[in-house]
């Protein structure tokens, strides 16, 4: 079986600039999260989506970071313009049974 | 309201020495507890979870895990260390409430170092 799929993997780009994030979760499992993970910290969730709805969305700041999960399966998270801040790993997950599986993440340097 | 509180950002073993990584958590209703094991450059991987039952849990890789309700506790343990241990351990916690979603939320890690 086929895990979380995330690309890409690393992405080095110059504040103002926009980036998208792509996420492909595991076959069947409906409920699908972004997770941020700043250095020496834990994943704190931006959003998660029950198919192709975003049922909490309160930790995504709005004003520069967008998602969308078309079909209910692939999701894209962008940020434009991007800050020095947004510099981490953002993390995919799709849950069954309360277990959470991640994807290897996708690090981002924001110069 | 959740939280979790993991002792010691970082923690150094010898190989074939005892692991103990620690975990408080603070949870108004009973909790499910986990552990995620995070390997360089990888997203987390389940370790262990306490849902229901037995309070000491075995995982994956040797390691298991004792929840503690009267001290709030969920500390991992592995009685010898190997080198490919070394990896940073995130504990987490969500409400055991049935049925819709159940918020997960996450410590902020423990990097485990293996000395030869």
């Amino acid at each position: 079986e086929a895990g979380v799929v995330q690309s890409p993997r690393y992405k080095i780009i110059e504040k103002k600039q926009p980036v998208a994030f792509w996420c492909n979760p595991i076959s069947g499992h409906n409920t699908l999260y972004w997770y941020r993970q700043n250095l020496g910290q834990g994943p704190e969730l931006l959003i998660r989506y029950e198919n192709e709805e975003a049922v909490d969305d309160s930790q995504l700041p709005k004003d520069r970071f967008s998602a969308e999960r078309l079909k209910g399966v692939d999701s894209t998270l962008k940020i434009q313009p991007a800050e020095l801040g947004d510099s981490a790993v953002y993390l995919c997950a799709s849950s069954s049974e309360r277990e959470l599986f991640f994807g290897e993440g996708s690090r981002l340097t924001v110069l | 309201a959740q939280s979790v509180t993991q002792l010691g950002s970082h923690v150094s073993v010898s190989e074939g020495a005892l692991v103990l990584l620690r975990c408080n958590y603070s949870s108004s209703v009973p909790p499910y507890l986990f552990w995620y094991v995070q390997y360089p450059n990888q997203g987390l991987q389940l370790l262990l979870k306490y849902t229901t039952g037995a309070t000491l849990v075995k995982g994956i890789n040797g390691f298991e895990a004792e929840f503690k309700k009267s001290e709030t506790s969920f500390h991992l343990t592995k009685p010898s260390a190997h080198m490919s241990d070394a990896a940073e351990y995130f504990c987490a916690v969500s409400p055991s409430n049935s049925g819709g979603y159940q918020k997960v939320t996450f410590g902020t890690g423990t990097k485990l170092q293996v000395i030869p």
